[in-house]
């Protein structure tokens, strides 16, 4: 059955550093997305992406944030100089066209020190 | 705004009873819901959901859940639970297929 990939699975990086964390939608997806949870927090929207462009973002998508898909298979978020308060799981979910579920991966924990 | 509340962050259940886990959604019309469920080390899967219709949902795993508009709730049931079924789950709403609010989760336990 096809998954959602994300690499790493654990990021440890010191603060103020970039980090590119990747995922791998299922291969016939088109839209794509990213949401983070914070140790003991709900899961949170971040960014929608469709047709190389940002769809939507919330207001914790500011401009340390950016995504992009850089060849046909993959979908990455890089945080451009992490804070402490960025340490969470950060998921990648993605969904067909005329689709209504998001499939998401495993998840990247994220640790800033 | 949309919001969504589980109010049970923690839940224990012995083996071959019955689960209910609860959901409560704020938003101004009827919204899209979802429940996923994510086991130690694995991504959010989807258990089932909810767009018009039927109220009365079926999912994957013996799993069920009834939309209640009156009480803006969208609770998830299982007749007799397993050991297998000892993981997180995450109500979800949304307005679109788009963007998703979560709940923030509540943890299954299973007693043998």
């Amino acid at each position: 059955e096809p998954e959602v990939t994300q690499t790493p699975s654990h990021q440890v990086t010191q603060m103020g550093q970039e980090v590119i964390l990747r995922c791998v939608p299922i291969s016939n997806h088109l839209y794509f997305y990213w949401y983070r949870q914070i140790l003991g927090q709900k899961v949170e929207f971040l960014v929608s992406f469709y047709n190389n462009e940002i769809s939507e973002k919330s207001e914790i998508f500011d401009d340390q944030f950016s995504v992009e898909r850089p060849d046909g298979s993959n979908f990455t978020l890089k945080i451009r100089s992490t804070k402490l308060e960025d340490s969470a799981m950060y998921f990648c979910a993605s969904r067909g066209t005329g689709g209504n579920e998001q499939f998401f991966g495993p998840g990247t924990r994220l640790t800033v020190l | 705004a949309q919001s969504v509340t589980q109010p049970d962050i923690h839940i224990t259940v012995s083996e071959g009873a019955s689960l209910e886990l609860r959901c409560n959604y704020s938003y101004g019309a009827t919204p899209y819901l979802f429940w996923y469920v994510q086991s130690p080390g694995q991504g959010l899967q989807l258990l089932l959901k909810y767009f018009s219709g039927d109220t009365l949902v079926q999912g994957i795993k013996g799993f069920e859940a009834e939309f209640k508009r009156s009480q803006s709730s969208f609770n998830l049931r299982k007749p007799s639970v397993h050991w297998s079924d000892a993981a997180e789950y995450f109500c979800a709403v949304g307005a679109s297929f788009n963007k998703f609010y979560f709940g923030s989760g509540t943890k299954l336990n299973v007693k043998p």
